[in-house]
């Protein structure tokens, strides 16, 4: 495709559920990265994939946050048991190779709210 | 351990004049620096980045930012702003050789005409 998309764009969980979020990275991108973008804030870092590898998962809040990149493209990230606080967009950005130099391509965003 | 800020969360100008918005960094080494851009329902969009080199660095659509070390200090202008450039602007660092980028608050243009 063109860029990096992401489904769905809106989501809204009842307190507890679980939810899904997808990314679908731009075509031969090595590297994915997902952010968390609370109301009012800047981006700020969750995890890094590169290819089907997660390198870095140090910005995942809790346990109950998990992500995958099984063949090395699309992504799924899984947020369990949902509270009040997880409510933000969730951004994906994927970029060719995933040095600094390497400008990260971003999605559109999926905004949860949890209720 | 990076830091951002950007000094201003809203700024107003009216079309034609110029727009400065302010950014600075906390950083043990000189990082590399990004401004993005987000328009509404968007993703972010890169409008320049600091490398290595000339520290003016021209970006699109008529933007630029000097990297200034000795003020921590990447300040985003552009001479004549115009309506379509009312949008939410990141200032944004990363360490050289790491590819986490820790960005600001950010702050929302908005131009009057």
């Amino acid at each position: 495709g063109a860029g990096v998309s992401q489904s769905p764009r809106y989501k809204v969980a009842k307190r507890g559920q679980d939810v899904a979020l997808r990314c679908d990275p731009i075509s031969g991108h090595v590297s994915l990265f997902w952010y968390q973008q609370a109301l009012g804030q800047g981006p700020e870092f969750l995890t890094y994939f590169q290819n089907e590898a997660q390198l870095d998962k140090s910005g995942l809040p809790s346990d109950r946050f998990f992500a995958e990149r099984p063949e090395g493209s699309v992504s799924t990230l899984k947020i369990q048991r949902t509270q009040q606080e997880d409510s933000a967009v969730y951004l994906c950005a994927s970029s060719r190779t995933g040095t600094s130099v390497d400008e990260q391509f971003f999605g559109p965003g999926t905004r949860l709210t949890v209720l | 351990a990076q830091s951002v800020t950007q000094l201003g969360s809203h700024v107003s100008v009216s079309e034609g004049a110029l727009v400065l918005l302010r950014c600075n960094y906390s950083s043990s080494v000189p990082p590399y620096l990004f401004w993005y851009v987000q328009y509404p329902n968007q993703g972010l969009q890169l409008l320049l980045k600091y490398t290595t080199g000339a520290t003016l660095v021209k970006g699109i659509n008529g933007f630029e930012a000097e990297f200034k070390k000795s003020e921590t200090s990447f300040h985003l202008t552009k001479p004549s702003a115009h309506m379509s450039d009312a949008a939410e602007y990141f200032c944004a660092v990363s360490e050289t050789n790491d590819y986490k980028l820790s960005f600001g608050a950010g702050t929302t243009v908005t131009v009057r005409a």
